[in-house]
């Protein structure tokens, strides 16, 4: 079985400082990892993906995110925040062949950006 | 990515009702889930929607009380029946082209309040 831990399901940065949100995982095979992002009143975009290869991956709006094996993490990182960064993010991982494509999510982030 | 639209976008509805929500996509898809989304909480997935055969349920989810429909490649709809006030959730539809290493792309979702 698989599952995902984020710490700190609330996190406040101001406007220009860098955003660190943390994802753990588990799983008995290889994952595939993903990051999406919710906004108010919307459903789920897809920020960035890790399936193979290299192992910093990066995303839309600056996003980036580091597949670590060794500490088997996913964290999600940006250099600068904006206030249109305030949303609640979300970490998933899916387990590679065969043909589970079952998404186990992490109970979210929310990401707080003061002026 | 594949452009996906769920109605109703939200309602309000009394205990003991049903209602279905439908979700189109803009092109044909292998995969197409249905989550529940609890108020501050993750997305729990419900069902995976089968073309031409029955939905999969996940622990803790029947099909008496959420059936879900698939007739075609690109339409599924889920009911949500006999309605309490704990059904109260965000339901979101996403589809994958099939693949665990596939990001899934997720609608609006349906705002669902139960008075």
């Amino acid at each position: 079985a698989q599952s995902v831990t984020q710490l700190g399901s609330h996190v406040s940065v101001s406007e220009g400082a860098l955003v660190l949100l943390r994802c753990n995982y588990s799983s008995s095979v290889p994952p595939y990892l993903f990051w999406y992002v919710q906004y108010p009143n919307q459903g789920l975009q897809l920020l960035l993906k890790y399936t193979t290869g290299a192992t910093l991956v990066k995303g839309i709006n600056g996003f980036e995110a580091e597949f670590k094996k060794s500490e088997t993490s996913f964290h999600l990182t940006k250099p600068s925040a904006h206030m249109s960064d305030a949303a609640e993010y979300f970490c998933a991982v899916s387990e590679s062949g065969g043909s589970n494509y079952k998404l186990t999510f992490g109970k979210g982030t929310l990401l707080t950006v003061n002026p | 990515s594949a452009v996906i639209s769920q109605k109703p976008s939200r309602d309000i509805c009394q205990r003991g009702t049903s209602l279905t929500i439908q979700c189109q996509v803009d092109s044909q898809v292998t995969m197409m889930f249905w989550y529940r989304q609890q108020p501050g909480q993750s997305l729990t997935l419900i069902a995976t929607a089968n073309q031409g055969s029955e939905a999969t349920y996940e622990s803790g989810f029947v099909i008496d009380k959420f059936p879900i429909s698939r007739p075609n490649l690109t339409f599924s709809t889920l009911t949500v029946s006999n309605m309490s006030p704990e059904d109260s959730s965000i339901y979101l539809c996403s589809v994958s082209p099939g693949g665990s290493n596939q990001p899934q792309h997720f609608g609006d979702g349906t705002r669902l309040s139960i008075l």
